[in-house]
């Protein structure tokens, strides 16, 4: 089974700011990990993927996220909040590439975290 | 090709009648997707496709919900008898499977289906 928690569902920030946004997971096997993005009356958008290569992933608009294995964590991060940045994020997790069974490729969703980016 | 293309994008029906979306998945995807989402909730699974075959549904698909893709291509989620509490944006994705890696899945806009 697997599972995402998002630890905040508002997280408030200040234009040039940092973002964290939290995420742990928790999963049987070896994920593959995802950030997607929503913007008002727009689709899901990737962010940015791990999937058991480098920990610490650059994703689209200066985002970056690392995987931390002891922890069960996949936080997003972004050193300075621009306006455009005003969304609800999403954190994924994917059952590990290697695995069987008909549940390969169905993602599981976290319920989500809305970021709100003050001028 | 563009991207995942559902159609309609709304959709506003009386409660006990029948709607059918539509989704178009880029087109050298084999994997189909239809996810759920309420109102302050993430995406849930509904049903995966590959190819033309259904190989899995969730528990959330009641009979009432049926789902095809004929031909490996467009995919239809049907819903009979609609109830308020379908009310939702109903989302399709698709992704590739290339030997034994699965590509990240992109996500269509969505059809908001609301039920009076």
């Amino acid at each position: 089974a697997q599972s995402v928690t998002q630890l905040d569902s508002h997280v408030s920030v200040s234009e040039g700011t940092p973002v964290l946004l939290r995420c742990n997971y928790s999963s049987s096997y070896s994920p593959s990990l995802f950030w997607y993005v929503q913007h008002p009356n727009k689709g899901l958008q990737l962010l940015l993927k791990y999937t058991s290569a480098a920990t610490l992933v650059k994703g689209i608009n200066g985002f970056e996220a690392e995987f931390k294995k002891s922890e069960t964590s996949f936080h997003l991060t972004k050193p300075s909040a621009h306006m455009s940045d005003a969304a609800e994020y999403f954190c994924v997790v994917r059952m590990g590439e290697f695995t069987g069974g008909t549940s390969y490729g169905k993602l599981t969703f976290g319920q989500g975290t809305i970021l709100t980016v003050h001028p | 090709d563009t991207g995942v293309s559902q159609n309609p994008r709304h959709k506003i029906t009386k409660r006990g009648q029948n709607v059918t979306f539509r989704c178009d998945p880029i087109s050298e995807h084999n994997r189909l997707y239809w996810y759920r989402q309420t109102l302050g909730q993430g995406p849930e699974f509904l049903t995966y496709f590959q190819n033309e075959a259904q190989l899995e549904k969730s528990r959330l698909l009641s009979d009432r919900f049926s789902a095809e893709r004929p031909k490996g291509s467009f995919s239809t989620l049907e819903i009979q008898r609609t109830e308020q509490g379908d009310s939702a944006m109903y989302l399709c994705a698709s992704s590739n499977r290339q030997g034994i890696m699965n590509t990240e899945a992109f996500f269509g806009q969505g059809t908001r289906l609301t039920v009076v």
